[in-house]
């Protein structure tokens, strides 16, 4: 079964930093890109970054450029996404998702996400 | 920066056909894909490439996309359509999630 799970979320205060992991399973890793997507409470979906199988190759929101930075352990199955200079607006559930069974960049496959909350 | 635009909120009657539209300059060059998102729950694709169903998905749920609009469409809408759906395009190396449309079945 190919399962995405998240974890790594936490309280931390504005300015902070937090890594958070998406264990994958169930499927050949390394043979695909992984996005992280954010939900702010009460929000809609927003896309934070995506990094290729390879990880040779990463992509970033305008809001999150130059503080958050997506990486990979392939030997390992893990995504990572660590977040530096938090901010409140950072505040949201984080996901991972794979583009695995379809194409045109649609996410088919999504982790249950982990709790991101920036406050003092 | 690209951005698609979804009405806020959609009604609907059971049984009746719901449309969910999302705008974007010039989307129907672009792949449109569509979410459904109940609460609580992560979301689940419901359509691909503007017209195509995940496996699993039921019948009802359908896309079309042209010009500057993409559509989702539920035909005989059932009680546990009630969800917010978001559609979402790809553009020079970023995803774009519309601002979603909460679907109310009454």
């Amino acid at each position: 079964e190919v399962q995405l799970l998240g974890s790594g979320g936490g309280l931390v205060q504005p300015g902070g930093s937090l890594r958070l992991s998406c264990a994958a399973s169930g499927f050949s890793f390394s043979s695909y890109a992984m996005s992280w997507v954010r939900q702010a409470p009460g929000k809609g979906l927003e896309w934070v970054s995506d990094i290729s199988g390879s990880g040779g190759s990463t992509n970033y929101a305008d809001s999150v450029e130059g503080r958050f930075s997506i990486s990979r352990d392939n030997s390992k199955n893990t995504l990572y996404l660590q977040m530096n200079s938090l901010r409140a607006e950072d505040t949201a559930v984080y996901s991972c998702a794979v583009e695995m069974a379809t194409s045109g960049h649609a996410f088919d496959i999504w982790g249950q996400g982990t709790m991101v909350t920036v406050s003092s | 920066s690209y951005e698609l635009t979804q009405p806020p909120s959609v009604s609907v009657s059971p049984g009746q056909t719901a449309s969910i539209s999302c705008s974007g300059e010039n989307l129907g060059n672009k792949y449109a894909n569509w979410y459904q998102q109940k609460p609580g729950q992560s979301p689940v694709l419901v359509i691909y490439e503007d017209t195509k169903r995940p496996s699993g998905i039921p019948e009802r749920f359908s896309g079309s996309n042209s010009g500057n609009t993409a559509t989702l469409t539920i035909s005989g809408t059932q009680a546990m359509d009630e969800a917010d759906y978001y559609c979402q395009a790809w553009d020079s190396n970023t995803v774009i999630f519309g601002g979603g449309t909460k679907l109310t079945v009454l």
